[in-house]
């Protein structure tokens, strides 16, 4: 079983759509919690970054962490054509090694 | 004020040669990761120093594989004897931290590797 589970998707919503992104882990001691988004070719720009459980708001994107259940979400509000590129979740149980999901391939259609 | 970068963008050589890859940190980040990303996959951890030492290379494949980070600033990737399932884009990430505590990643665009 990976560490970290991510449906890979391809997702594809129209502009102005809510979009939910999610991730499932294994790993108990995982306390950082990270989104990514990835352009192609591209090296993953981070978007969110969430320790321990709770909701963490950024303009129009809210990241969740429910520890309770090993699962995180990230929501874009409003998406955007900009918005399309791969979402990458990333988490961390002492802040070195990092542990990545497949990441999900969005597309927002104008 | 730049960002991580890493030379070369792309790198095509022929099974069983040598490549070395670089990675220019963000001034002043002391943590610096390299990670192996094959396509539709997710970045997968190598090997993170802190400050000129390795401190965690438990992700590197095998013997082919090493890194060095001598004055505690760029870092080099160097794979020998290269395979073709060496091919993947190869990131490099830095970060503030100090030991015992986590800190944001910065990554770099990558080099595109290709074994022929």
């Amino acid at each position: 079983q990976k560490e970290v589970e991510q449906d890979p998707g391809p997702l594809s919503v129209p502009e102005g759509a809510i979009v939910s992104l999610n991730c499932t882990y294994s790993n108990s001691a995982f306390q950082y919690f990270m989104w990514y988004r990835q352009y192609s070719r591209k090296g993953p720009e981070l978007l969110m970054y969430t320790y321990s459980s709770g909701n963490k708001e950024d303009g129009r994107f809210t990241a969740q962490v429910d520890k309770s259940s090993k699962y995180i979400s990230l929501f874009i509000r409003d998406s955007q054509p900009s918005d399309s590129a791969t979402y990458l979740c990333a988490m961390s149980a002492y802040g070195n090694q990092f542990y990545f999901g497949t990441g999900t391939s969005l597309t927002v259609i104008p | 004020g730049a960002g991580v970068s890493q030379t070369p963008s792309n790198k095509v050589t022929e099974k069983g040669k040598y490549v070395e890859l670089r990675c220019d940190p963000i001034s002043g980040h002391t943590a610096l990761y390299w990670y192996r990303q094959s396509l539709g996959q997710g970045p997968e951890f190598l090997i993170y120093f802190q400050g000129t030492g390795a401190a965690d290379d438990s992700g590197l494949p095998n013997d082919r594989f090493f890194a060095v980070r001598p004055e505690g600033s760029v870092s080099t990737l160097k794979i020998q004897r290269t395979e073709r399932g060496d091919s993947a884009m190869y990131l490099c990430a830095s970060s503030l931290t100090s030991r015992g505590r986590t800190d944001t990643q910065y990554f770099g665009p990558g080099t595109r590797l290709t074994v022929l």
